[in-house]
């Protein structure tokens, strides 16, 4: 079945330091989606990325979609405190009933 | 704003015991999940509705059932729980995917342990 896949699968940074995380598929998706979960806290979605070679930004975050569609980033320039959390992509199949499967997330973790 | 409640924020229960997890939606989604989520292994799909007595299965639907008798309202069944079920549970409701962006509203969550 389709795999999505997502690494690293834990990072720490310090404050002020770049983040990113990478999410590849085994087949091509229709289009793909991020989540945040606050530590306690459930996932809360970020946004959505359709078409290939879609770049997409949310004040210090920058979202990709790649041009086969099979791949996705989410980079976080300058970390804060409040960045600290799990990323999740999620990614929609292109065919059948596109269900939505989540990646195993990666986890981020800011020190001041 | 989207609320998606579930009704135990914790539970405790016993091998063998049929346990009902309870959720309830107020945006009038067409869509309602079940997933979990273990350390390691992200969230995973166990069923899905996308209507009102419609149901699929989804990536782990072993040891589960779902009953959607009213369109906001979706409950998960563990016919008879076992430790390997001790997780997270999560609930999820959406609109039909050929709206658009049509993002998940997830519930905060039941943490289920089983002895």
């Amino acid at each position: 079945g389709q795999q999505v896949m997502q690494i690293p699968q834990y990072q720490h940074v310090q404050e002020g330091e770049d983040f990113t995380t990478y999410c590849n598929s085994s087949t091509t998706l229709s289009n793909i989606q991020w989540y945040k979960q606050r530590p306690g806290g459930h996932p809360v979605f970020l946004i959505q990325l359709v078409k290939s070679g879609e770049v997409k930004k949310q004040k210090r975050l920058t979202f990709q979609f790649g041009e086969a569609k099979k791949n996705s980033s989410l980079h976080i320039t300058a970390t804060q405190t409040t960045d600290v959390g799990t990323y999740f992509c999620a990614g929609r199949r292109n065919t059948g009933f596109q269900k939505l499967v989540f990646g195993t997330g990666t986890r981020l973790l800011v020190s001041p | 704003d989207v609320k998606v409640t579930q009704s135990s924020r914790y539970l405790v229960k016993r091998t063998g015991e049929k346990v009902f997890l309870e959720c309830v939606q107020d945006m009038d989604h067409e869509n309602m999940f079940w997933y979990r989520q273990d350390p390691g292994l992200g969230l995973r799909l166990i069923y899905f509705s996308y209507d009102v007595k419609m149901k699929e299965k989804g990536d782990i639907p072993e040891g589960y059932s779902v009953s959607r008798e009213k369109k906001e309202r979706f409950s998960l069944i563990l016919e008879s729980a076992s430790t390997n079920q001790t997780s997270m549970y999560l609930c999820a409701s959406s609109l039909p995917w050929d709206r658009g962006n049509s993002p998940l509203h997830f519930g905060n969550g039941t943490r289920l342990t089983v002895t």
